[in-house]
């Protein structure tokens, strides 16, 4: 069974502080593919990056990066100097494979100005 | 360029009233999906379909239908409607593979009453 958990049900920060979310995953396919996603206040949900599992190398977009390490199945998503514009709940997802996404519970992310 | 575009974003229905999801897109998509969104929850996958005519039950199909007759349009079917069914409703779709993750649509936010 595909599981994603994100341990983190909110998170308050206050403005330039760096902020990490965590998410852990299981599943026993060996191939596979790990997504975040940003839902802002708006309601939509807007993708923020696709990982395969044969990629570990570290990401890195402007204030965004995310940490894969496969031997503790965890996909971590580091915001650093937070602003207000960056508050939204934030939701981890797997592929394992074929076309479907699991979803975490995601996280609620407040960053006070 | 329209994306996802779901109708209507907002529905009060009776409890035992019948209603249907519209969901459109114009990237030529193969695959398309219909998520649930409760309230403080991630999402829950209702059906997915990966082709004009194919479609498949997803974790919570349960008074649920779709249908899938041309690559655009995967509507949503609500059969007698519960209160348990008071959710958010994304329909998404992508490529095969999810290079670039779902493009999710706006969303059609339900009250069963």
């Amino acid at each position: 069974a595909q599981k994603v958990t994100q341990a983190q049900t909110e998170i308050s920060v206050v403005e330039k502080e760096d902020v990490t979310l965590d998410c852990v995953y299981e599943t026993r396919d060996t191939t596979y593919y790990l997504f975040w996603y940003k839902q802002p206040p708006s309601g939509e949900l807007v993708f923020l990056i696709r990982r395969n599992s044969f990629d570990e190398q570290n990401e890195i977009s402007g204030r965004y990066s995310w940490n894969f390490q496969k031997s503790t199945s965890s996909f971590n998503f580091t915001i650093t100097a937070s602003q207000v514009v960056d508050s939204a709940v934030y939701f981890c997802a797997l592929n394992p494979g074929g076309s479907r996404l699991t979803f975490g519970e995601g996280t609620q992310l407040t960053v006070n100005p | 360029n329209a994306g996802v575009t779901q109708t209507p974003k907002f529905r009060i229905l009776k409890i035992g009233q019948s209603m249907t999801l519209q969901c459109t897109q114009d990237m030529n998509h193969n695959y398309m999906y219909w998520y649930r969104q409760d309230p403080g929850m991630g999402l829950k996958l209702i059906y997915y379909s990966v082709g004009a005519g194919i479609t498949d039950k997803g974790e919570v199909p349960n008074g649920y239908n779709v249908s899938r007759s041309t690559t655009e349009d995967f509507p949503l079917r609500l059969e007698l409607a519960a209160p348990s069914q008071t959710s958010v409703y994304f329909c998404a779709s992508s490529y095969p593979g999810l290079l670039y993750g779902y493009t999710f649509g706006s969303g059609t936010r339900l009250t069963v009453v």
